[in-house]
């Protein structure tokens, strides 16, 4: 596609339950980043992927969080048992090579993910 | 290891004045570095970057950077500030595993 392409763009859920985020990068880009954006904070690294693995998954903040890619396209984040404090913005990004190429990412519009 | 610093979480300008966003940042290989605003409820657009060559780095809407290894900063600046330059700016390094470490924002807002 045109664009880094997040879905849903809003979600509500009640604490406990599981939500998945699902993230489209632009068509050719190999390496797909997975962000946080709390409120007042800055932008929190989860994984990234090279293809279809995860050569980086440091930043995911508790074994409830998951991240798969297959195809090497298409991207879903997992957050199981969610609580209040995963409420945030959830961002992907897309960059066409990684091995510090210098282009920068293409990021998505996010997903407000809000924990009642 | 890499980091990034932004000196002021909230910065003010009237329109037309100076803007100047301060970034300094820490790495132990040559920088990758970048700029990104963030307008409410959008996702994050690359403004500039700087990764090899001249130190001052042209963006988009009339933003420019300037790289100074001596003072490990890459500050942001624009002679003149436009109402529609209010939004939230992020700094970046590239890390050595090429992923990005950001600041934590400053937050621009243009006054009439």
């Amino acid at each position: 596609g045109a664009g880094v392409s997040q879905s849903p763009s809003n979600k509500v859920t009640e604490k406990g339950k599981d939500v998945e985020l699902r993230c489209d990068p632009i068509s050719g880009h190999t390496a797909l980043y997975w962000y946080r954006q709390s409120l007042g904070q800055g932008l929190e690294f989860l994984i990234y992927f090279q293809g279809n693995s995860a050569p980086d998954k440091s930043g995911l903040p508790s074994d409830r969080f998951s991240a798969e890619r297959t195809g090497g396209s298409v991207s879903t984040l997992t957050i199981q048992r969610t609580q209040q404090e995963d409420s945030a913005v959830y961002l992907c990004a897309s960059t066409q090579n990684i091995a510090p190429s210098g282009y920068g990412y293409t990021f998505g519009s996010g997903t407000r993910l809000t924990v009642v | 290891a890499q980091s990034v610093t932004q000196l002021g979480s909230h910065v003010s300008v009237s329109e037309g004045a100076l803007v100047l966003l301060r970034c300094n940042y820490s790495s132990s290989v040559p920088p990758y570095l970048f700029w990104y605003v963030q307008y409410p409820n959008q996702g994050l657009q690359l403004l500039l970057k700087y990764t090899t060559g001249a130190t001052l780095v042209k963006g988009i809407n009339g933003f420019e950077a300037e790289f100074k290894k001596s003072e490990t900063s890459f500050h942001l600046t624009k002679p003149s500030a436009h109402m529609s330059d209010a939004a939230e700016y992020f700094c970046a390094v590239r890390s050595v595993t090429d992923k990005l470490i950001f600041g934590t924002g400053t937050r621009l807002q243009v006054f009439p």
